[in-house]
Parts: structure tokens; C-alpha cells; sequence
């Protein structure tokens, strides 16, 4: 069965710490999407990798192959921060995206 | 660059009642996909359009269908309504392939069956 977890589901740290969400799935990929949920429900993709390492501003998504999993960090981490992360893949051999349950950070000032 | 927009942003319709919900893509993008949110399931898969073809569907029943026009525009119809479709729908426009191209949501469209 094609599935997706995330860990942790609920995050609270203080703002500068460094934050790290896991990722894992059950079969080979094509793709690995990170996304960013705020409050009132829009979502912004923050990454989209199928191999190695990505960075953008504070925000790093890993990906390793062999052992199913990614992880996405972020460094000096601020209230702004505060969202729900979603990871999403897309299987091999099928087309469409199959999502984790979400890890909801809150970052205190 | 305009967004991706989708039509209504809130509607409240009752039990057994349509409702047909509107998504224009990013200008260029030709694939449409469109996701259920939901407290308990979370986001799932409804379906996705690519050159006004239906090219995935999730595991939904027959009530939700869709399509895209020419302009690449998409829309959505849940007919008889029930009360656990109450959700957040969002759509998503790419380039090509949803699962295999960066996506660009929506702010969503919030329904609430009564």
C-alpha cells in the first residue's frame, strides 16, 4: 500500500531553533513535495525534489532514496514560521499525489 | 504574475443540493488538479485535467466530477450533496504533470453542507 507518514504531527519550539520534519514512505517515488499551510487554508509548495538536497532561504528539504525518507529543516526558526507542513509524493508508476497527515509548528517569540 | 482563483471562496448549500466550483489556472499552466481537505482525512486526491482530458481520478464517488475547458480553465460538481462534504477544496495548476511539477494552489473554496 502506497502510504506517507510524517513525524512529528504537533511541534512547538522557540523562536531560533533549529526545526526538523520527517518524512517516510512506503515504495520508490517519482517526486517529493513540502508544502506550507498557514491559518485560512492557502497552501504554498515549497519544494519539489526527487534526489539530494534543496535550499531556499532558512528552509532545507533532504531526500535520501535508499532508506524512504526525507526531512525538511529549518534554521532560526521564527513565528512566521507557525504552519502546517505537508509532505506529498508521487509514486512510481502512478500519476497522482498521496499526502502525509501534516505537522502543525508553532514557534513561540 | 495573476494567481491561481477559485470561485467562491465560501458557499453554504443544504443536503442533496449541486454545487459547481470554478479554478483558473496560472496562464500557461494546462494541468488543473483538484484536492479535498478535510479535518479527519486530511488533503486527498480528487482528480487532475491536462489538455481538457482527465488523466487521474482519486477514490471518490461519482458524484464528484469535473473538467477543463480550452482556456484551461477548470470546474468541479459534487451533485447530491452529504453532509461529510463539507471541506476545503482546493485546486492546483502546473505546467505539465501534478505529481512531477511544482504546484501553485488556490486559496480554496469552503463548503459547508447543512
Amino acid at each position: 500500500k502506497n502510504e506517507v507518514e510524517q513525524s512529528p504531527q504537533n511541534l512547538t519550539a522557540q523562536e531560533g531553533e533549529f526545526i526538523t520534519i520527517n518524512c517516510s514512505y512506503s515504495v520508490g517515488i517519482s517526486a517529493l513535495h513540502w508544502l506550507q499551510q498557514h491559518p485560512g487554508g492557502g497552501i504554498v509548495s515549497l519544494f519539489m525534489l526527487s534526489s539530494g538536497k534543496k535550499k531556499h532561504g532558512r528552509l532545507i528539504a533532504t531526500i535520501n532514496i535508499q532508506e524512504k525518507h526525507s526531512s525538511l529543516h529549518i534554521t532560526a526558526s521564527h513565528p512566521r514560521d507557525s504552519a502546517v507542513y505537508i509532505c506529498a509524493v508521487r509514486f512510481q508508476g502512478a500519476q497522482k499525489l498521496v499526502f502525509g497527515q501534516g505537522t502543525r509548528l508553532t514557534i513561540n517569540p | 504574475k495573476a494567481g491561481v482563483t477559485q470561485t467562491p471562496r465560501y458557499l453554504i448549500k443544504t443536503r442533496g443540493q449541486q454545487v459547481t466550483l470554478s479554478c483558473s489556472p496560472i496562464s500557461g499552466h494546462r494541468s488543473v488538479s483538484w484536492y479535498q481537505q478535510t479535518p479527519g482525512q486530511g488533503l486527498q486526491f480528487l482528480f487532475e485535467y491536462f489538455s481538457e482530458t482527465q488523466r487521474n481520478k482519486g477514490n471518490f464517488p461519482g458524484r464528484f466530477s469535473g473538467r477543463q475547458f480550452s482556456n484551461s480553465r477548470s470546474e468541479m460538481n459534487v451533485s447530491t450533496l452529504e453532509l461529510g462534504d463539507s471541506a476545503l477544496y482546493l485546486c492546483a495548476s502546473s505546467l505539465a504533470w501534478a505529481g512531477a511539477n511544482v504546484l501553485t494552489f488556490g486559496a480554496g473554496s469552503r463548503l459547508t453542507v447543512l
